[in-house]
């Protein structure tokens, strides 16, 4: 079946550092590919997607490429600040079903 | 727009009890989701209906969990005879559908059960 595959955390960082956080698939067919953010306190919020091979989705200063090659859909930033501080979860999508396959989640912790 | 809403927010249950969690999606969706996210996970797919349509459900759901959609608006989600491992965010999430295509799902706050 499917399944994504992304760091561990957490990952601490000081602010304005450059951000990535790896994400790989497995899927049969051709998933769009998601990352969410969980924001302490909040519920799941969609950050950005990917819908077919090359595309790069962005958002808020984030962005990730969708790399069909390499199975991957990377998170980056290029300076992060301490409001970013949070969850981030990378999920793929396939089938008539669209149910989202989630990774386990990164947390990212940002300092002055 | 109002979002996703359910309720309760928290839950706390002695095992073996019955627990029904409710999900109000917005209100244009006609895709309703239901996930299981244990602590340090990814949400889990359980469910998720077409209108009242309960199209696909995961072996996750024991035969202790049912979930209804009567009237292809709000979902409830039961869980009869509660076990300790079922403690755990209950998320829902509700997207559209259209054709072939189907459009991204908006999570609601979900619900925590904690069964003592």
């Amino acid at each position: 079946g499917d399944s994504v595959t992304q760091m561990e955390g957490p990952v601490t960082l000081s602010e304005e550092a450059f951000l990535t956080i790896n994400c790989t698939y497995t899927a049969t067919g051709y998933p769009s590919l998601f990352w969410y953010v969980q924001y302490p306190g909040e519920g799941l919020q969609l950050l950005l997607k990917a819908t077919k091979a090359d595309d790069k989705g962005s958002n808020k200063g984030f962005e990730a490429t969708y790399r069909k090659e390499t199975t991957s859909f990377h998170l980056e930033k290029g300076s992060v600040q301490v409001s970013d501080s949070a969850v981030y979860f990378c999920a793929s999508n396939t089938g008539t079903a669209s149910k989202l396959t989630f990774g386990t989640g990164t947390r990212l912790q940002v300092t002055l | 727009d109002t979002g996703v809403s359910q309720n309760p927010r928290h839950k706390i249950t002695k095992r073996g009890q019955n627990v029904t969690f409710r999900c109000d999606p917005i209100s244009e969706h006609n895709r309703l989701y239901w996930y299981r996210q244990t602590l340090g996970q990814g949400p889990e797919f359980l469910t998720y209906f077409q209108n009242e349509a309960q199209l696909e459900k995961s072996r996750l759901l024991s035969d202790r969990f049912s979930a209804e959609r009567p009237k292809g608006s709000f979902s409830t989600l039961e869980i009869q005879r509660t076990e300790q491992g079922d403690s755990a965010m209950y998320l829902c999430a509700s997207s559209l559908a259209w054709g072939l295509a189907v459009y991204e799902q908006y999570f609601g706050p979900g619900t925590r059960l904690t069964v003592t």
